[in-house]
Formats: C-alpha cells, structure tokens, sequence
C-alpha cells in the first residue's frame, strides 16, 4: 500500500496570506490527523477528521481550518499567515478504530510533512 | 500541552551498544506509541502498546510500560548509525486514541 503523502512538501508564504495544505491517507484509512511541529511547542496536536467530520480538535485559534473530504482526502488551511505558523505540518492517517483488545487499527501512520516558512 | 516527557533528550552512543529512552506522562492512557524522526522528516512508527500490556518487542525494540508509574521505556540493542534519529513517545487517551499526545522527544546520535 502507497503511504500517506502531502502535498507540497515545502512552502514559503508571507505574513497576511493563507495557505493550503492537503493530505492523501493510505487506501481505506478513513481517519485523518494534523499535527504541528515546531522547535518550541514540539509535536501539537491540530484536529483530526473521520468520514468528512471533524471528531476532534486542539487548542489552536480559529485560523487554522480543515476539511475532509468523502475519498478521505483532507485540507487544512491557515488563514492570515504569522510568523510563529513556520512549522513542519504533519498529517496522520489510521484506520477505523477497533474495541479495546481489538485490531491493531489505532496506529497512525504519518506522512512526511509539509515545511511551511512564512516571512 | 506536552503530556509525556522523554529522558534523556539526548544520548550519544556507539555503535553496538544499547540506547534506552524513558517517557513519562500524566494522565491515564488507552495505549502509547513510540516514533521516529529522521531530521525534520516524518514520524515512523515504531511499536504500539496497549495500557493492558507490561511489555512488546519487534526486532530489536523493546518498550516497557508500567502504568502505576506512568511511565515506558524503549530498548534498542545493537544499535546502528542508521538509529540515529529522534524519538517520540505519543500516548492516546480519554475517549480518542486519535488525539496524540507527544513528549518533546529524545534525540539519539548513534556513532560509528
């Protein structure tokens, strides 16, 4: 199976702008994961999206958006770009989850991000 | 907020030898994930355990968890160069296992 990809891998926007980051999860992953990664906060957690609804969401102000879309395909979008947004972004797939004791199906398989530099 | 913490951040070994990484963390979990990254790359995942488990191995990784003590452990033996890399401890907890959680990470530097 093809892993998870994102697209495009590097990125470099100006303050005030918006950007658009998308995420291919692995076939027949149905749950998809956003993460951001920066030297001071480390790994952060942005939201997380299952059959085209977002099931779960971190503490990350209203500018950071996403969508998911019915092929499992998901965007998340940065409106009015800062500078403290230069981050890798890192987007998770994982299968339906199992019940306790269950499938191996809660892992997430991370794709190789997407490096974003705003000046 | 970062839940777990790994110990130490840093460990320089040589070649051959074992690298141990702690995490600790704060509340109760469903399971814990170790991962790695390869500067600036995307996380690899390595082994998953459950909060049911007290110990997994695969290959030459061995994680511990001991979950009175809110804390794990992963073992490499016979560590190679191309060990060198980050490491993440994640856990999955209250009622999303899809909701990581990850320490700031242990960065290994594995000498030829």
């Amino acid at each position: 199976k093809a892993g998870v990809t994102q697209t495009p891998r590097y990125l470099i926007k100006t303050r005030g702008q918006q950007v658009t980051l998308s995420c291919s999860p692995i076939s027949g992953h149905r749950s998809v994961s956003w993460y951001q990664q920066t030297p001071g906060q480390g790994l952060q957690f942005l939201f997380e999206y299952f059959s085209e609804t977002q099931r779960n969401k971190g503490n990350f102000p209203g500018r950071f958006s996403g969508r998911q879309f019915s092929n499992s395909r998901s965007e998340m979008n940065v409106s009015t770009l800062e500078l403290g947004d230069s981050a890798l972004y890192l987007c998770a797939s994982s299968g339906q989850g199992g019940t306790s004791g269950g499938a191996r199906t809660d892992t997430q398989y991370f794709g190789p991000g997407t490096r974003l530099t705003v000046l | 907020s970062q839940q777990g913490e790994e110990d130490p951040q840093a460990l320089s070994i040589q070649e051959g030898e074992n690298a141990t990484m702690n995490c600790s963390y704060k509340t109760s979990i469903n399971n814990l994930q170790w991962y790695r990254q390869n500067s600036g790359r995307g996380l690899v995942h390595l082994i998953l355990i459950r909060s049911n488990e007290r110990e997994k191995h695969s290959g030459r990784l061995r994680v511990t968890l001991d979950t009175s003590k809110k804390s794990s452990s992963l073992l490499i033996t016979a560590s190679r160069a191309a060990d060198t890399a980050s490491y993440f401890c994640a856990t999955g907890s209250g009622g999303s296992n899809y909701k990581l959680t990850f320490g700031k990470g242990t960065l290994l530097t594995v000498n030829p």
